[in-house]
C-alpha cells in the first residue's frame, strides 16, 4: 500500500512569505502528528490531529498551524516566515485512535525541505 | 513528564563489530519503546518496538534492542556492523496509558568504518 506522501519535496521561500505543506498518510490511518527536524534542535512535535481535530500541540509560535481534512489529509501552514523556519517538516501517520491500539508506530514521509531566505 | 535521553550524539564502529547505541526513557504509565533510522533527506523508517513481553526484541535489517525496566534503558543492538548502517538513529517512547505524543531523543549518529 501506499506511504505517507509529502508534497512539495523541496521549497524555497523569501522571509515575510507563507507557505503550506500537505500530507496524506496511509489509507486507513486517521492520526497525522508534524515534526519540525533542524540540525540543532533535532525532532521538535508541532502537533496531531485526529479524525479533523487537533488533539496535540507543541511549543511553536502561532504562525505555524494547521488542519486536517475529513479524509484524514493533512495541511500545515507557516505565517510570515523566518530564517529560522528552515528545516525538514515530518509528517507521520499512525493507527493510534484510541489506547487500545497505542503499541502501533508511526509512519513518516520523507518529508518537505524548507528553506527560507 | 516523559522524556528520552539518547546520551551519544556520535558513536563510531569499525565494520563487522558489535554496535551499541543507547537509550533511556522516563515515562509515568507503560512504556511504549521504538527505535527509527534516518537516511540523508528521508524520513524517518520503523526499525522495531517493545509494547510487552520478551525484553529482547528482533527488528530489521538484524537490529535488536533490550528492554530493561530496572535502568528504564532500551539500548539498540547489533552483533555485526555494515557500512550502510551509517545513519541517524532515533529512540522514541510512547506512554501506553495515556497513548499520547511520541517523544523523540535527540539522535545519535552512526558511523561504521570500513
Amino acid at each position: 500500500k501506499a506511504g505517507v506522501t509529502q508534497t512539495p519535496r523541496y521549497l524555497i521561500k523569501t522571509r515575510g512569505q507563507q507557505v503550506t505543506l500537505s500530507c496524506s498518510p496511509i489509507s486507513g490511518h486517521r492520526s497525522v502528528s508534524w515534526y519540525q527536524q533542524t540540525p540543532g534542535q533535532g525532532l521538535q512535535f508541532l502537533f496531531e490531529y485526529f479524525s479533523e481535530t487537533q488533539r496535540n500541540k507543541g511549543n511553536f509560535p502561532g504562525r505555524f498551524s494547521g488542519r486536517q481534512f475529513s479524509n484524514s489529509r493533512s495541511e500545515m501552514n507557516v505565517s510570515t516566515l523566518e530564517l529560522g523556519d528552515s528545516a525538514l517538516y515530518l509528517c507521520a501517520s499512525s493507527l493510534w485512535g484510541d489506547v487500545n491500539v497505542a503499541n502501533y508506530g508511526y509512519t513518516f514521509g520523507s518529508g518537505t525541505r524548507l528553506t527560507v531566505v | 513528564a516523559q522524556s528520552v535521553a539518547q546520551p551519544e550524539d556520535q558513536v563510531n564502529v569499525a565494520e563487522g563489530n558489535p554496535l551499541t547505541v543507547k537509550c533511556t526513557y522516563s515515562v509515568s504509565g507503560n512504556p511504549y519503546l521504538f527505535w527509527y533510522v534516518q537516511y540523508p533527506n528521508r524520513g524517518l523508517q520503523f526499525l522495531l518496538k517493545y509494547i510487552t513481553g520478551d525484553n529482547l526484541v528482533k527488528g530489521s535489517y538484524g537490529f535488536e534492542a533490550e528492554f530493561n525496566k530496572s535502568q528504564t534503558s532500551f539500548h539498540l543492538k547489533k552483533p555485526s556492523a555494515l557500512v550502510s548502517d551509517s545513519a541517524l538513529y532515533f529512540c522514541a517512547v510512547r506512554d501506553g496509558n495515556t497513548g499520547n505524543q511520541f517523544y523523540f531523543g535527540t539522535g545519535t549518529s552512526l558511523t561504521v568504518i570500513p
